[in-house]
């Protein structure tokens, strides 16, 4: 299996301008996480989905930040304007299925995103 | 106030010693997650556990629902386990991460 494939792995890009992350999971895995890494917050927690459905985009730091899971085999992540302070680690995961966080979660290899 | 602590910080160990590691949490919770985090960036999920003691190989891993407290131990400690270890607690729609533990083993 090829695990979760993010892309691209490294972003930079000027301040206003819109940034797409994309992410596969693993193929049969129901629920797909997207996760931001600082230095100054650590790992959090920004949305997820459920059978392609979101479940809860509590973490999702303001209205720039916007996900999609058109199909069971793709998310996206975009930010637009995207603002120096997104620059993060994104990280994208998927489980198999049954209750969301009682479930072991396979994690991409992270996409490094640096606004200017 | 952070729902998830870890204990310590930043650990050094001698190649052979063993390291334990301890989460505490303030939520009641579904389950609990050791996470490893190698210094090239990549995160591996260690054990996810609900109740009791689960191990794998020379890594071990406790939790006291009662107590509200995890531990992950690590026996014969190796250069290779050099890493920072994060637990992370599910609730409801929620995961808590603790700031990490920064392991490194010394030959």
């Amino acid at each position: 299996d090829a695990g979760v494939i993010q892309s691209p792995r490294h972003e930079v890009t000027e301040m206003g301008q819109e940034v797409t992350l994309r992410c596969k999971p693993i193929s049969g895995h129901n629920s797909l996480f997207w996760y931001r890494q600082t230095m100054m917050r650590g790992l959090e927690l920004l949305i997820y989905f459920n059978n392609n459905v979101p479940i809860d985009d509590s973490g999702m730091p303001e209205d720039r930040f916007s996900a999609k899971m058109p199909n069971a085999s793709f998310s996206t992540l975009k930010i637009q304007p995207s603002e120096p302070r997104d620059s993060a680690v994104y990280f994208c995961a998927s489980s198999l299925a049954g209750l969301v966080f009682t479930d072991t979660q396979y994690f991409g290899p992270g996409t490094r995103l640096t606004v200017l | 106030k952070n729902e998830v602590e870890q204990s310590p910080q930043n650990l050094t160990a001698q190649e052979g010693e063993f390291i334990t590691i301890n989460c505490s949490y303030s939520v009641g919770i579904s389950a609990l997650h050791w996470l490893q985090q190698h210094p090239g960036g990549g995160i591996v999920s260690l054990f996810m556990l609900s109740s009791g003691k689960k191990k794998h190989g020379r890594l071990i891993a406790t939790i006291n629902i009662q107590e509200k407290h995890s531990s992950l131990h690590i026996t014969a400690s190796h250069p290779r386990d050099s890493a920072v270890y994060i637990c992370a607690v599910g609730r409801g729609n929620q995961f808590y991460f603790g700031t990490g533990t920064s392991l490194t083993v010394i030959p």
